[in-house]
C-alpha cells in the first residue's frame, strides 16, 4: 500500500500569516493526491483534488501544488476558522491512505 | 442537496458484528459517476479507510480488515451497508459513510455524512 506521510504534525502560525502543510507518499500518485480540513466534532470537509483543484465552495487563499511524491497546502492568510487538522489522501491505487495529519494551531 | 445519514448501534460487544448503514438522499446510489465508501476515525486519531463499493456491487477493502468486513449495496432503498465481524476495542471509533467519483483523476471523498460512534465494550 502507497504510505503517506504528512509533516510537521502540529504547525503554530498566527492569523494573517501563511501556513505550508507537507505531505509525501511513498510512491508516485501522480496528481491522484487530495486535502481535507477536519474540526472537532465535525466530518472532515474536502479542500483540494487533483493535487491543485479547489473543491466548490472552498476559498481562494487556499491553494495545493505538487505531483508524483510531493505536495503541499497552503493557506495564504490564515483566519481564524482555518485552525484544525488537514489530512492528505491518496486516490491512486486501491487501498486509499490517508495520511496521519497536520494540526494548525493558533500561534 | 446530496445527504448522507450513518445509522446503526452504538454500542457493540466485542467479538460480535459491527452493522451500519448509510442512507443516501438526494442523489441515487445507482449513479454510474460514485463509489460509496466507509471511513473510521478512532477518538484522537487520523483517517483510515475501511472500504468502498460501487452501485453494481463490486466492492474494494482495507487489506487489514479485509478477512472481516463486508460492504454491500441495496439500491431500492438508496443505502449502503457495513459489516465488521469480530470486532475488539480497537474497532472503537466514529465511522463515516462518504462518496468518490469513479472518475481517477478525481476520486476524492467529496461528500460525507455526519458520522456516527461505535464503541466496542462489553
Amino acid at each position: 500500500e502507497i504510505v503517506m506521510t504528512q509533516s510537521p504534525a502540529t504547525l503554530s502560525v498566527s492569523p494573517g500569516e501563511r501556513a505550508t502543510l507537507s505531505c509525501r507518499a511513498s510512491q508516485s500518485v501522480s496528481s491522484n493526491l487530495a486535502w481535507y480540513q477536519q474540526k472537532p466534532g465535525q466530518a472532515p470537509r474536502l479542500l483540494i483534488y487533483g493535487a491543485s483543484t479547489r473543491a466548490t465552495g472552498i476559498p481562494g487563499r487556499f491553494s495545493g501544488s505538487g505531483s508524483g511524491t510531493e505536495f503541499t497546502l497552503t493557506i495564504s492568510s490564515l483566519q481564524s476558522e482555518d485552525f484544525a487538522v488537514y489530512y492528505c489522501q491518496q486516490y491512486s491505487k486501491w487501498p486509499l491512505t490517508f495520511g496521519q495529519g497536520t494540526r494548525l494551531e493558533i500561534k | 442537496q446530496l445527504q448522507l445519514q450513518e445509522s446503526g448501534p452504538g454500542l457493540v460487544k466485542p467479538s460480535e458484528t459491527l452493522s451500519l448503514t448509510c442512507t443516501v438522499s438526494g442523489d441515487s446510489i445507482s449513479s454510474s459517476s460514485y463509489y460509496w465508501g466507509w471511513i473510521r476515525q478512532p477518538p484522537g486519531k487520523g483517517l483510515e479507510w475501511t472500504g468502498s463499493i460501487y452501485y453494481s456491487g463490486s466492492t474494494y477493502y482495507n487489506p487489514s480488515l479485509k478477512s472481516r468486513v463486508t460492504i454491500s449495496v441495496d439500491t431500492s432503498k438508496n443505502q449502503f451497508s457495513l459489516k465488521l465481524s469480530s470486532v475488539t476495542a480497537a474497532d472503537t471509533a466514529v465511522y463515516y459513510c462518504a462518496r468518490h467519483s469513479t472518475v481517477s483523476s478525481s476520486s476524492a471523498f467529496d461528500m460525507w455524512g455526519q458520522g456516527t460512534m461505535v464503541t466496542v465494550s462489553s
